[in-house]
């Protein structure tokens, strides 16, 4: 069965402070790996799309890998306004999703 | 640019009231279009998909049902919401035949139902 596994649930950096977030999947026929941003109350807003291992995209402070197994999504120096929960989800027919690692950056 | 309009962004429905939540996307033509619900805990779950009008794929059994009467519109509807109807609606639209974009999403409906 498809699955897609993020960790940490949630995370507290202090402003400066980098980390990682983790993204296990298992699915075959892998068409594309996906991480969103979702602020609260608000629609998942597209990040990155990464399509084979040993891709890696960035933007600003943050950074996508992506493996066989799993995705990383680094995060250099984080803000407070990096502060949101991040989606990880993966597409084979249709995007199955995480349930989110909830970050929270404080000054 | 496309756009995706979604609304309205609250709603909060007596048990056993019907709903109607409606989707419209502009500047694309034949998009995918997708109904997903997100409970507290933040999980996206898949509740309907469609690849062209009248073409409505069902993807948890449950108390609603959807419909494409246009390109460019996905509604959701009820004809009785239960209390376990409550939750943050989410539509979507991806083009079609790539992955590259992914998905995009509207900006959410928050149904109550008491």
């Amino acid at each position: 069965e498809d699955q897609v596994t993020q960790s940490p649930e949630a995370l507290r950096l202090q402003e400066g402070e980098s980390s990682s977030l983790n993204c296990s999947y298992t699915v075959s026929g892998l068409r594309g790996l996906f991480w969103y941003r979702q602020d609260p109350g608000k629609g998942p807003e597209f990040l990155f799309t990464l399509y084979s291992a040993g891709e890696e995209k960035e933007k600003e402070r943050l950074k996508a890998t992506l493996t066989k197994k799993e995705s990383f999504l680094h995060i250099t120096a984080p803000k407070p306004e990096d502060s949101a929960t991040y989606l990880c989800a993966v597409q084979r027919g249709k995007l199955i999703f995480g349930q989110g690692t909830e970050l929270s950056v404080k000054p | 640019s496309q756009t995706i309009h979604q609304w309205p962004a609250t709603l909060v429905q007596p048990v056993g009231s019907p709903l109607s939540l409606e989707c419209t996307v502009e500047g694309t033509s034949n998009p995918n279009l997708y109904w997903y619900r997100q409970a507290a805990g933040r999980g996206l779950q898949l509740l309907f998909y469609s690849v062209g009008i009248g073409q409505i794929s069902s993807e948890v059994p449950q108390n609603l049902s959807a419909s494409r009467p246009q390109d460019r519109q996905f509604i959701l509807s009820s004809k009785k919401l239960l209390l376990s109807d409550s939750g943050f609606y989410l539509c979507a639209w991806s083009v079609q035949g790539t992955v590259r974009y992914g998905y995009t999403f509207g900006s959410g409906t928050r149904l109550t139902v008491v």
